[in-house]
């Protein structure tokens, strides 16, 4: 069974601060989503990387794709409040099979 | 534009009493629609998955079944729920075609088993 397996878990910083988060895997990914999740909603699609080494930014958000297309990582610079949620990856096992492994979320808190 | 839709919004049944609850997609045809649970605070589960109609592939054995009547309705039931049935449940569809399927959630249901 592939595992996304995110960290930290939980993660409270201060409004202007840098941070990190991390999306692990022993097993190949065709792709990979990142979703923010705010409590009581669905999740919200930010961004799809699909090439190793690939890097995105969206804004204050960089999203970058491991070589090896089995692990990613979302860096966040300047953190404010409006950050605060769930953050969870996903991947697409194999192409063409639509399905998805979710991550076990990173819950960010930014103080003001 | 798509919208996609569930309902209802929040739901507390007993235990041992049916469940069903909709999903439908608006501005797409033939999608790949999705349901998935949520423990709190947590990552999602895939329950079930359809890539047309009456197509239902189930990932996790459970007391829970799916149907998809319509291209664009997605039908999560129960005929005797269970307290480990309680979470959030999300309908998420996605489109064919070229590159990564892309999901995209409704607003989802919270179930509460009593």
């Amino acid at each position: 069974t592939q595992l996304l397996e995110q960290s930290p878990q939980f993660l409270s910083i201060q409004e202007g601060e840098n941070l990190t988060v991390y999306c692990n895997s022993s097993s190949v990914f065709s792709s990979l989503q990142w979703y923010r999740q705010e409590p009581g909603e669905g999740p919200v699609l930010l961004v799809t990387v699909v090439t190793g080494g690939e890097v995105k930014k969206l804004k204050r958000l960089t999203f970058q794709f491991g070589d090896a297309r089995k692990d990613s990582s979302l860096h966040i610079t300047a953190a404010q409040p409006g950050d605060t949620g769930l953050y969870l990856c996903a991947g697409d096992q194999t192409s063409g099979t639509y399905k998805y492994i979710f991550g076990t979320g990173t819950r960010l808190k930014v103080l003001a | 534009s798509q919208t996609i839709h569930q309902w209802p919004a929040t739901l507390v049944q007993p235990v041992g009493s049916p469940l069903s609850l909709e999903c439908t997609v608006e501005g797409t045809s033939n999608p790949n629609l999705y349901w998935y649970r949520q423990a709190a605070g947590r990552g999602l589960q895939l329950l079930f998955y359809s890539v047309g109609i009456g197509q239902i592939s189930s990932e996790v054995p459970q007391n829970l079944s799916a149907s998809r009547p319509q291209d664009r309705q997605f039908i999560l039931s129960s005929k005797k729920l269970l307290l480990s049935d309680s979470g959030f449940y999300l309908c998420a569809w996605s489109g064919g075609g070229r590159g990564p399927p892309e999901q995209y959630f409704g607003p989802g249901t919270r179930l509460t088993v009593t």
